[in-house]
C-alpha cells in the first residue's frame, strides 16, 4: 500500500481565497483523521470520520473550514475564505483498530 | 480534559549512549498510547504502540513502557546512532471515542 497520500504537498495562497486540501486513506481502513501542526499549538485533531461519517468536528476552529468524505478512499478539508493566521501544516491520517497512520502533509501558507 | 506533557523538550547526546524519552497525561482512562516519529518537514512514522492493558513493547532498538496508574509512559531507544535524530510524540487515546491527544514532542539529536 502507498500509505496515505494528500495533495497538495504545498500550498500558497492569498487572504480571501478558498483553499482545498485533499486526502486518500490506507485502503481498508474505517477512520479517518484531520489535522494540524503549528509551532505555537502543536498538532490539533479537527476532526474525524468513521465509515466516511463525520463523528467529531469539535476541533474544527471555525465555519470557515469544513470536510466531507464522499466515500472511503477520499477526503477533502476546505478552507473558505482563507486568513494568513491558517498557515500551517494540515496532515491527515488514517486509522484500523485504533493504530494511526499519518500522511506527509500539506504544508499551507496564506499570505 | 487529556492533557500530555513530555520531558525534555530538546535533548542531545553523543552517539552509542541509551536514553529516554517521558510522556505524561492526565486522564489514566486510556485505550492505547502510541509513540511516533516526526522527521522535519515529513509525516509522523508510528513507532509502537502500546494498548492500555499492555506494559511495555518492543521493537528493534526501542523499548516503549506504559504505567498507567501514574500517567506515564517512557521510551527506550538503546545504542542511539545519528538517524534516530528527530522530534518523537506520544498520543494517547480515551476510552470514550477516537480522540487521540498528542504531546508537544521532544525534538532529539543524536551527535556523531
Amino acid at each position: 500500500d502507498a500509505g496515505v497520500i494528500q495533495s497538495p504537498r504545498h500550498e500558497v495562497t492569498e487572504m480571501g481565497q478558498e483553499v482545498t486540501l485533499r486526502c486518500k486513506p490506507i485502503s481498508g481502513h474505517d477512520y479517518l483523521f484531520w489535522y494540524r501542526q503549528t509551532m505555537m499549538r502543536g498538532l490539533e485533531l479537527l476532526i474525524y470520520f468513521n465509515n466516511n461519517v463525520p463523528i467529531d468536528d469539535s476541533g474544527m476552529p471555525e465555519d470557515r473550514f469544513s470536510a466531507k468524505m464522499p466515500n472511503a478512499s477520499f477526503s477533502t478539508l476546505k478552507i473558505q475564505p482563507s486568513e494568513p493566521r491558517d498557515s500551517a501544516v494540515y496532515f491527515c491520517a488514517s486509522s484500523f483498530r485504533y493504530e494511526q497512520f499519518f500522511g506527509p502533509g500539506t504544508r499551507l501558507t496564506v499570505l | 480534559k487529556q492533557e500530555v506533557t513530555q520531558i525534555p523538550a530538546a535533548l542531545s547526546v553523543p552517539e552509542g549512549e541509551n536514553l529516554v524519552l517521558n510522556c505524561s497525561f492526565t486522564d489514566s482512562a486510556i485505550y492505547n498510547l502510541q509513540w511516533f516519529r516526526q522527521d522535519p518537514g515529513k509525516g509522523l512514522t508510528s513507532l509502537l504502540l502500546i494498548q492500555s492493558s499492555q506494559r511495555e513493547q518492543t521493537s528493534g532498538r526501542l523499548n516503549a513502557s506504559l504505567d498507567k496508574s501514574s500517567g506515564r509512559s517512557t521510551l527506550y531507544i538503546a545504542a542511539s546512532q545519528p538517524g534516530d535524530s528527530a522530534t518523537y510524540l506520544c498520543a494517547v487515546k480515551d476510552n470514550y471515542g477516537q480522540n487521540f491527544v498528542f504531546g508537544p514532542g521532544t525534538r532529539l539529536s543524536v551527535l556523531p
